[in-house]
């Protein structure tokens, strides 16, 4: 398998549910991205790791947790979210963060009930 | 505020034409430039990029310019096909930065 692969594709959660999402890049990259797309609005970077330590988190609520297992994986971890959550997440990847290109993930959309 | 604008949400233009795709930012300090191209169900794909101090990179059918002094860049597409029919987002990005920061999009429909 190629590229970066993100899972769940669709995922449909209450607001007191506890889920998690999972992107998986097989390009060789070490830095990897996670981004919210929210319907009529840019896509909004919500986090960025290089070499498995976080080097950005935009103001984002704590109610989404990032984890960087390895520089692989990354994973967004999601409790307690409200219904304006709802959105396509998007996992990306690039090389020493910074080459001009991310390759992202087909995405995760995600309801919150 | 909003430092990557697409001020039109979508465009149609007739197959064998030519689309330009326009984006506009705030920030003169971003240094690098891209264009990505998305369609339904599937994540964005990098399409063409320009570093700033370039004012045209062109990959076959595509074409960016950037206009540094109006902070303008836009994306030439010729001719135009029906495949092409996609949403285009322009992204900038500082040097030495994590940060793209993207546009909203402008969804392209190629007419055939």
């Amino acid at each position: 398998e190629t590229g970066v692969t993100q899972t769940p594709r669709h995922l449909v959660m209450g607001m007191t549910n506890k889920k998690s999402l999972k992107c998986e890049q097989h390009l060789g990259h070490n830095a990897m991205y996670w981004y919210k797309q929210s319907a009529k609005k840019p896509l909004e970077l919500m986090f960025v790791y290089s070499l498995e330590e976080r080097v950005e988190n935009n103001s984002v609520p704590s109610r989404f947790s990032p984890e960087c297992p390895n520089s692989s994986h990354l994973f967004l971890h999601l409790h307690t979210l409200q219904p304006e959550d709802s959105a396509l997440y998007l996992c990306a990847s690039s090389q020493e963060g910074r080459t001009g290109e991310l390759f992202f993930g087909e995405g995760s959309r995600l309801t919150v009930l | 505020d909003q430092q990557v604008k697409q001020n039109s949400p979508s465009l149609s233009v007739q197959e064998g034409r030519i689309s330009i795709l326009n984006c506009d930012y705030t920030n003169s300090m971003f240094d690098y430039f891209l264009w990505y191209k998305k369609y339904p169900a599937e994540g964005p794909t990098f399409l063409i990029s320009i570093s700033s101090i370039k004012d045209k990179n062109e990959d076959g059918r595509f074409t960016v310019f950037l206009n540094k002094s109006a902070k303008h860049l836009s994306l030439h597409i010729v001719p135009s096909q029906p495949g092409d029919s996609a949403v285009y987002f322009c992204a900038a990005s500082l040097e030495g930065t994590y940060k793209y920061i993207f546009g909203t999009g402008t969804r392209l429909k190629v007419l055939a």
